[in-house]
């Protein structure tokens, strides 16, 4: 069966600090990948997608990036966080078909990024 | 572009009673329609979807409609449970547009009071 894992769960960071969440998928192979971010109480806002290794494409323009060294790893980064970047960050991933996204996503536990 | 609408962004129902859950989507193209339950503190996880050649779909006490014309959707959960409540999205999507990704609802939170 296929599981995504992704840490740290919570992060307590200070405003101007580096940034890395990583999140893996196992038991599938070439998935589609996604992070998004969810404010206090907010929606889901997808930040990152990932269709292949080394393909990123950004939906919010920002000082955080992805990068996708592997198959099945994801990670998202920053080199100097902002206050505003404090959130809930989720890694996703979904089949890949012959049409693109297919069907259901699966996300992962969440990382929460608190920056003071 | 995708762009879905949901309402309302908070809904309380006493437990027991029925709740609905709207949403409204722009792209005559989007076929799949799937919803997700978020509960504190954790990833959203599927409920159920639906596909543009279906007009509803019952799941147990969960069920979505869907009016291809009006191009709407929604979520309705009878007999509520206090489990129910979370934080619910919609989200819709046109499987034929490649690598796209799910556009989502901004979510409603379901509070079912015992």
């Amino acid at each position: 069966s296929q599981t995504i894992h992704q840490w740290p769960a919570t992060l307590v960071q200070p405003v101007g600090s580096p940034l890395s969440l990583e999140c893996t998928v196992e038991g599938t192979s070439n998935p589609n990948l996604y992070w998004y971010r969810q404010a206090a109480g907010r929606g889901l806002q997808l930040l990152f997608y990932s269709v292949g290794i080394g393909q990123i494409s950004s939906e919010v323009p920002q000082n955080l990036s992805a990068s996708r060294p592997q198959d099945r790893q994801f990670i998202l980064s920053s080199k100097k966080l902002l206050l505003s970047d404090s959130g809930f960050y989720l890694c996703a991933w979904s089949k890949r078909g012959r049409g693109g996204v297919t069907g259901e996503l699966f996300f992962g536990e969440g990382s929460r990024l608190t920056v003071l | 572009g995708e762009n879905v609408e949901q309402h309302p962004s908070t809904l309380s129902v006493q437990e027991g009673d029925s709740a609905v859950i709207k949403c409204t989507y722009s792209d005559s193209a989007s076929n799949y329609f799937p919803w997700y339950k978020q509960e504190l503190g954790k990833g959203p996880q599927l409920i159920i979807d639906i596909r543009s050649n279906v007009g509803e779909k019952k799941d147990q006490r969960i069920a979505v409609t869907l009016n291809k014309t009006a191009k709407h959707f929604s979520l309705h959960i009878t007999e509520t449970q206090p489990e129910d409540s979370a934080v619910y999205f919609c989200a819709a999507h046109d499987r034929n547009s490649g690598n796209t990704p799910l556009v989502f609802g901004k979510g409603t939170r379901l509070s079912v009071i015992a």
